[in-house]
């Protein structure tokens, strides 16, 4: 079976910090994806990145950045130089090769404050 | 049309009323997907759809809820007699290909009282 762990339940930072979401993964499958998902206020689940087993490379998209480590199981999530507009709940989810279905974590709530 | 359309965007039943939940997915989306995420909790999986076919069921936590599909388009997920723990946002994705990205809706908000 998949689990995916948000140690996090909740962060406040003040606008402008910089800010690391947590996500640590478990699964016996050699393929798999990992996904990181923002839900503002309105409900719906945006988006954010995809990575695949077999793609340790970090990656930056603007103020976005993420950290997979295989060793560690871990897909960690920065926000750099955070904006209130970062405030949501963040989720992260892992599916593996030949399933269908997302195996989501508890999710963490971003607040951040001006 | 340009995103995933849920309907209700809230509904409120009595206990042991029957519910229907309708999702339009993405014109031309093969995929399918319900998920039920209770209050301060992550998205957990309900079923999903190719095409017209249900694949997975698994999730569904008992007989009481029931989803379709019968065109390959517009779903629907019906709770008979619903109960308090029933109460949740349910959530419906769809996507253009098996293994491609997901596009989530904004959910139908249940409470029942």
């Amino acid at each position: 079976a998949q689990k995916v762990t948000q140690a996090q339940t909740e962060i406040s930072v003040v606008e402008k910090e910089d800010v690391t979401l947590d996500c640590v993964y478990e699964t016996r499958d050699t393929t798999y994806y990992l996904f990181w998902y923002k839900q503002p206020p309105s409900g719906e689940l945006v988006f954010l990145i995809r990575r695949n087993s077999f793609d340790e490379q970090n990656e930056i998209s603007g103020r976005y950045s993420w950290n997979f480590q295989k060793s560690t199981s871990s897909f960690n999530f920065t926000i750099t130089a955070s904006q209130v507009v970062d405030s949501a709940v963040y989720f992260c989810a892992l599916r593996v090769q030949g399933a269908q279905k997302l195996v989501f974590g508890q999710g963490t709530r971003l607040t951040i404050n001006p | 049309g340009a995103g995933v359309s849920q309907s209700p965007r809230y509904k409120v039943a009595k206990r042991g009323q029957d519910v229907a939940l309708r999702c339009d997915p993405i014109s031309g989306h093969v995929s399918l997907f319900w998920y039920q995420q209770a209050l301060g909790q992550g998205p957990e999986f309900l079923t999903y759809f190719q095409n017209e076919a249900q694949l997975d069921k698994s999730g569904l936590p008992s007989d009481r809820f029931f989803a379709e599909r019968p065109e390959g388009s517009v779903s629907t997920l019906k709770i008979q007699r619903t109960q308090q723990e029933d109460s949740a946002v349910y959530l419906c994705a769809s996507s253009p290909a098996v293994g491609a990205g997901y596009t989530f809706g904004s959910g139908t908000r249940l409470t029942v009282v």
